[in-house]
């Protein structure tokens, strides 16, 4: 079955750079995301990749897919205050109902 | 834009009571999920549904039920509300093409 696992917490400065990892257990994984979700809010996509590339770029973020060790980030350079949010991992396959499994999010607090 | 919309941000019930939350998606998307999010645990699905009147069990379906009678409106009932059930809980909903699935704001529901 699918397993998605998230660290629960992450702390950076202002400026830095953060790394949020995720591993998954289902090889059959076609699409991964990365939703956030910030305070009493519900979840929006953030970013996803398509489980035949090793990386995408969008402005401050890059996605990294290790499909061989199931290992998944998320880097956001030039970490900013308004990026602090729940950040969480997930996965799906093509067809079938659609279906999309979650990791557990991993909290990022970006300290000024 | 896209909007899933729930009924309600916040619900007070009292054990034993019969509660429903509604959730609505005006993108005529064939899939809508239910899921339940709680402090390191991530996102559970509860059920999902494919099309109208169907339905299917997800990772944690018990003490819950759903309908789904239109195809916009997927609902979430519980038929005799714990306090165990309190909770974030989340609707989303995805096409059959689609890349990602589109979430509501959250209800949040203290059953006391």
């Amino acid at each position: 079955g699918e397993d998605v696992e998230q660290s629960l917490f992450l702390s950076v400065r202002e400026g830095d750079s953060s790394v949020i990892n995720c591993t998954y257990t289902d090889s059959s994984s076609t699409y991964l995301y990365w939703y956030k979700q910030e305070p009493g809010a519900g979840l929006q996509l953030l970013t996803y990749i398509f489980s035949n590339m090793d990386m995408k770029q969008d402005q401050r973020l890059t996605v990294l897919l290790n499909k061989k060790d199931k290992h998944l980030s998320l880097r956001i350079a030039d970490t900013q205050t308004g990026d602090s949010a729940i950040y969480f991992c997930a996965e799906s396959i093509t067809g079938g109902y659609q279906k999309v499994t979650f990791g557990t999010g991993t909290k990022l607090q970006v300290i000024p | 834009d896209v909007k899933v919309t729930q009924s309600s941000r916040y619900l007070v019930k009292r054990t034993g009571e019969k509660v429903f939350l509604e959730c609505v998606q005006d993108m005529d998307h064939e899939n809508m999920f239910w899921y339940r999010q709680d402090p390191g645990l991530g996102l559970r699905l509860i059920y999902f549904s494919y099309d109208v009147k169907m339905k299917e069990k997800g990772d944690i379906p018990e003490g819950y039920s759903v309908s789904r009678e239109k195809k916009e409106r997927f609902s979430l009932i519980l038929e005799s509300a714990s306090t165990n059930q309190t909770s974030m809980y989340l609707c989303a909903s995805r096409g059959q093409l689609d890349t990602e699935a589109f979430f509501g704001q959250g209800t949040r529901l203290t059953v006391v």
